[in-house]
Parts: C-alpha cells; sequence; structure tokens
C-alpha cells in the first residue's frame, strides 16, 4: 500500500519569499511522484513529475522539486513567489505497474501576500 | 495532452436520487479514472473504468453505490446512488495521456450538493 504526508496543511508566505511545501511518502514499491496545483475554482494542473534519472526536476511556473529516495520525500520550492501562486498544491505518487492511479496527499494550501 | 469534459458542471440534488455524471475525452485513452474531492480535501480514488469490463474499485467504494460504464476509449459515466449529504463532493474523472507516461489529465469535474 501507498500513503503521502504533505506535513503543512496550510503555508503563509509574503511575496517575493521563497517557499518549500514539504511532501513524504510510503510505499512498498517503485512510485513516480508528481505536484499538482489547484486554483481556486479550477481544476488540477500538472506542476512537474519525476519519473527517473536527475532527482531535480522543474516544472512550469519557477517549480521544482527533488526526489530523496532514502528519506522517501519529494519537496517543492519555489525560489521567489508571486501572488499569482497562490493556490492548493498536491502531492501524488503513482506505483510502478498499477496502470497510472494516483494517491494524493492531503494538501497544502499557500497563500502570497503582499 | 488529452482535452477532457465533464457533464453536469454542477447539479443540486434531493437525498435518495441518483445522479449520472458523463467524462469525454477527445481521443482514445487506456487508463480513465474517476477520483472524489470532498469539500476541503484531497481527491481520493474511486475506481478505475476499464474498457469492456467491470469498473475495478478502491477499498470503501461499491459498485452499487457507484456503478461505472465504459462503453469505448473515449467515454464513462459515474453514477452516485441513492444520495446523502455525505456525497456533496466535486467528482473528477482523469486520463493517462498517450505521451509521457503515468502523466495523468484531470477534467474539470462535477460539483455536486445534496440537500
Amino acid at each position: 500500500a501507498q500513503s503521502v504526508t504533505q506535513l503543512d496543511s496550510q503555508v503563509p508566505v509574503f511575496e517575493e519569499a521563497p517557499v518549500e511545501l514539504r511532501c513524504n511518502y510510503s510505499s512498498s514499491v517503485s512510485v513516480y511522484l508528481f505536484w499538482y496545483v489547484q486554483y481556486p475554482n479550477q481544476g488540477l494542473q500538472l506542476l512537474l513529475k519525476y519519473l527517473s534519472g536527475s532527482t531535480l526536476v522543474k516544472g512550469i511556473n519557477g517549480f521544482e522539486a527533488e526526489f530523496n529516495k532514502s528519506q522517501t520525500s519529494f519537496h517543492l520550492r519555489k525560489p521567489s513567489v508571486h501572488i499569482s501562486d497562490t493556490a492548493e498544491y498536491f502531492c501524488a505518487v503513482s506505483p510502478y505497474n498499477q496502470g497510472g492511479k494516483l494517491i494524493f496527499g492531503q494538501g497544502t494550501e499557500l497563500s502570497v501576500k503582499p | 495532452s488529452a482535452v477532457i469534459s465533464q457533464k453536469p458542471s454542477r447539479d443540486i440534488c434531493q437525498r435518495g436520487t441518483s445522479l449520472t455524471i458523463q467524462c469525454q475525452v477527445d481521443s482514445q485513452v487506456t487508463m480513465m479514472f474517476w477520483y472524489r474531492q470532498q469539500p476541503g480535501q484531497s481527491l481520493t480514488l474511486i475506481a478505475t473504468a476499464n474498457q469492456g469490463s467491470e469498473a475495478t474499485y478502491e477499498s470503501g467504494f461499491v459498485i452499487d453505490k457507484f456503478p461505472i460504464s465504459r462503453p469505448n476509449l473515449t467515454f464513462s459515466t459515474l453514477t452516485v446512488s441513492n444520495m446523502s449529504p455525505e456525497d456533496s463532493s466535486i467528482y473528477l474523472c482523469s486520463v493517462v495521456g498517450t505521451g509521457a507516461y503515468n502523466e495523468q489529465f484531470f477534467g474539470p469535474g462535477t460539483r455536486l450538493t445534496v440537500l
């Protein structure tokens, strides 16, 4: 079985400050890792994904994430946030050979203040 | 990528009734899923919609409550049966694209309120 834990339910930051959204996972099999963003009253959008290779992956809107296998973590970072980054962020894992289904974390609400 | 539409976009229903949600994809896809997002919570996988066979349900979800059809590779329906206020959620369908492995695309969701 798999589980995903997002350690912070809410993260308030000021505009242009750096931010890190934390994600840890547990799985008995290898997984692919994803971050999705959900803007207010909108659908889910893929930010970035880790499938294999370099552990540092870059996504859209200046976000990046680092896969740490030993710590089973996949934290999301951005060096300087904008007001428009205010949204709900979801970390998710997809077990190998299970057809692509996703197991989501609880979500982190990022609130960027001027 | 894949473009996904859902109908209805939202509905308000009475307790005890049923609602069928449609999901249409603009291309043929193998894997299609249905998720539920309860108010203020994350997404939970309900089931995998299999073309030509019965859906595969996750723990806690049963066919009698959430019957699913998948008549072809571009279309699926999810029915929420005998609704109660606890079924008030956003229901989303998703598909795995034909490009990068395991990249999922989500529909806009159906916002259901049960009174």
